[in-house]
């Protein structure tokens, strides 16, 4: 099946730990997005890639870190620095930015 | 980006048609009217998109106004499983990616 897959779906932070969240498509989608989620609230952007080793911030980046080494994946590291991690983070693709975007089923970040 | 405007809860009865309105009086030329839903806990799901031309496809309708300053979500056959928020978003095509999701319409369907 073609698709977007997150892992874990729940993770758990301890104060000043770096974590890692996976985001991993195979619809061979240039563009890849990364949006957090707070409760009772819309999507706000983090980072965004539109093609291999590039990568640009959006609204929300400080504490945050990106890279994309490979066309299928699009890792986000949520630093010691981001000092209220606790949301909804949510992975997207599209084949260019100005293309429709899908959504993986999101991971959930939980501070310890 | 346009702004949009959504009334923050309906209700449909189970087997009816759900009409989901939206404002988007500020839109321009190039942008497109995009609709997803997320159901709790889950990520958005793409429904559909138009420019000017009213589209239908296997989930549902969407009806542009002929001055594009509103549209309609048309979900023919409400079920309990379309219970969500309904988000409405305009995007341009020259744009960096970015969707500017709002508070969306809560949609519950009721048997």
């Amino acid at each position: 099946d073609g698709g977007i897959t997150q892992s874990p779906k729940y993770l758990f932070r301890k104060e000043g730990q770096n974590v890692t969240l996976s985001c991993e498509q195979n619809l061979n989608h240039d563009a890849m997005y990364w949006y957090r989620q707070d409760p009772g609230q819309g999507l706000r952007l983090i980072y965004y890639s539109q093609i291999v080793n590039d990568f640009q911030k959006g609204d929300i980046a400080e504490g945050y870190s990106v890279s994309r080494e490979k066309k299928e994946s699009f890792p986000l590291t949520v630093t010691s620095a981001q000092k209220n991690p606790t949301a909804f983070y949510l992975c997207a693709s599209s084949w260019g930015t100005a293309e429709t975007q899908y959504f993986g089923p999101g991971t959930r970040l939980l501070v310890l | 980006d346009a702004k949009t405007t959504q009334p923050p809860s309906m209700d449909c009865a189970e087997g009816r048609a759900a009409n989901l309105p939206c404002n988007h009086s500020t839109i321009s030329g190039n942008e497109y009217v995009y609709w997803y839903r997320q159901i709790h806990s889950q990520g958005p799901q793409y429904i559909i998109h138009g420019l000017k031309n009213n589209e239908t496809n296997e989930m549902a309708s969407l009806i542009i106004t002929e001055d594009r300053k509103s549209s309609t979500l048309i979900l023919p056959h409400a079920t309990l499983r379309d219970t969500a928020v309904y988000y409405c978003i305009v995007t341009s095509s020259s744009n960096t990616g970015k969707l500017i999701f709002g508070q969306g319409t809560t949609l519950q369907v009721k048997p």
